[in-house]
């Protein structure tokens, strides 16, 4: 089955700094890569997604990019705030709307 | 839109009873929802996927007859943690999603079993 390795565990950025998180993946026909921000005692939000088909999706402060060759994907956040500091997940699934599998985490402390 | 709300968002029981978490579409019609556990500092681990009008499928491990999924409506689903012991204290999560759309989480139920 799929298997999703997530790194680093933690991430200390001073604010304005970027942070970069990456994540590889293990199944080849996995094609949909979701990221989701969770803040303690609330379940996880949806930031931003990438399909198969695209190699990079930016979203303001936000941007993922997707190689699949090496199966390898990775979440970028320029101009970091103290609000941006909460535990990430990377995922995987073979098409949007099915199981998706998790990354460990990824906890980040953005100083002000 | 795409909201998805639980109920109750924390619950303390005594061991040995009963639990009931529902989780909620409250602007779309959820084909499938899916039920997480994630206990302190950990990641989500998925304990079963549940279509609405049939069986849930439950991931390798997790007991069927203990985890107790209903998905009786297009926005309704539930899990009962059935003779709950102290172990089963967690933090449980639901999703939803419509046909082949993104998943949106709930926001979590803190399950504590005494």
């Amino acid at each position: 089955g799929e298997n999703v390795e997530q790194h680093p565990s933690t991430l200390s950025v001073q604010e304005g700094d970027s942070a970069v998180i990456k994540c590889t993946y293990s199944d080849s026909a996995s094609n949909y890569f979701p990221w989701y921000k969770q803040e303690l005692g609330k379940g996880p939000q949806l930031i931003i997604d990438i399909r198969s088909n695209v190699g990079e999706k930016k979203d303001q402060r936000i941007a993922v990019t997707l190689n699949k060759t090496a199966k390898h994907f990775s979440l970028h956040i320029t101009e970091t705030q103290p609000e941006d500091s909460a535990v990430y997940f990377c995922a995987a699934s073979w098409e949007a709307g099915t199981a998706l599998i998790f990354g460990k985490g990824t906890t980040l402390s953005v100083s002000s | 839109g795409a909201v998805v709300s639980q109920h109750p968002s924390r619950v303390i029981c005594k061991s040995g009873t009963s639990v009931k978490i529902e989780c909620r579409s409250l602007d779309f019609q959820a084909t499938t929802m899916f039920w997480y556990r994630q206990f302190p500092k950990q990641s989500l681990m998925l304990m079963a996927t549940s279509n609405e009008g049939s069986k849930a499928t439950y991931e390798q491990g997790v007991e069927k007859d203990k985890f107790l999924i209903n998905h009786a409506s297009l926005t309704l689903s539930t899990l009962t943690v059935t003779s709950a012991h102290p172990e089963d204290s967690s933090f449980y999560i639901c999703s939803a999603q419509a046909g082949v759309e993104t998943q949106y989480f709930g926001p979590g139920t803190r399950l504590l079993v005494l």
